[in-house]
């Protein structure tokens, strides 16, 4: 069974500031994908960022990185210059390969100040 | 163009109603999925179909019944509401069972369903 840890249920961070959220997760398979996804105030979850557990460079997407540790298990999501639209809900989640369900963490509520 | 739509997007009804969710997708995918999202805003899957047929059923009641007319849609119909079954419900679909890296699942907007 995959499990997915966010062990930050909220954060404050200052606007234009970098942003680090935790993810840990546990799997026993050898050929797996990590995804990050944020749900703002509105409800719909938007896709961010991806990482395969093959990749060797941490997949990056705009001002989204993706800091992947294979031998810690820990794929943490890297917003840099965080704007006040960054605010919203924000899950890590993964699966593997061969089953397509995507397996979600708790989430981590992440506020932007001004 | 929307590309995954859900309706309606608020449901309230009675305990013991029946009543049903419609999704359908315009990308073209094989694959569609089911989520539900509790008020600890915890997401799970609770189904999957794959050129519709059923993938995935994760232990959901029978009461839930999904139903996939064609691939591009993807309808989930519940019998004898309770008020456990209060949530917002996403639909979503993917490329391709094949190669990890289409799992990219795209959202729809969500039905808030609230049972008195």
């Amino acid at each position: 069974a995959q499990k997915i840890t966010q062990t930050q249920p909220g954060m404050f961070v200052q606007e234009k500031e970098a942003v680090t959220l935790d993810c840990t997760y546990d799997t026993s398979d050898q050929s797996y994908g990590l995804f990050w996804y944020k749900q703002p105030s509105s409800g719909e979850m938007i896709f961010l960022i991806y990482q395969g557990s093959y990749d060797e460079q941490n997949a990056t997407e705009g001002r989204y990185s993706l800091n992947f540790q294979k031998a810690r298990k820990s794929a943490n999501l890297v917003i840099s210059a965080s704007q006040l639209g960054d605010s919203a809900m924000y899950f890590c989640a993964t699966s593997k390969e061969g089953n397509e369900k995507l397996t979600f963490g708790t989430g981590t509520r992440l506020t932007i100040i001004p | 163009d929307t590309a995954v739509s859900q309706t309606p997007k608020y449901l309230v009804t009675q305990m013991g109603n029946d009543k049903s969710i419609k999704c359908e997708q315009n990308l073209g995918h094989d694959t569609m999925y089911w989520y539900k999202q509790d008020s600890k805003k915890f997401l799970k899957i609770m189904f999957s179909y794959n050129n519709k047929e059923l993938i995935i059923n994760e232990t959901v009641p029978n009461r839930f019944s999904p139903k996939s007319p064609d691939k591009a849609h993807l309808n989930l119909h519940i019998n004898s509401l309770e008020l456990g079954d209060s949530a917002v419900y996403f639909c979503a679909s993917s490329q391709d069972l094949v190669e990890i890296s289409s799992y990219e699942q795209y959202f729809g907007p969500g039905t808030r369903l609230t049972v008195t």
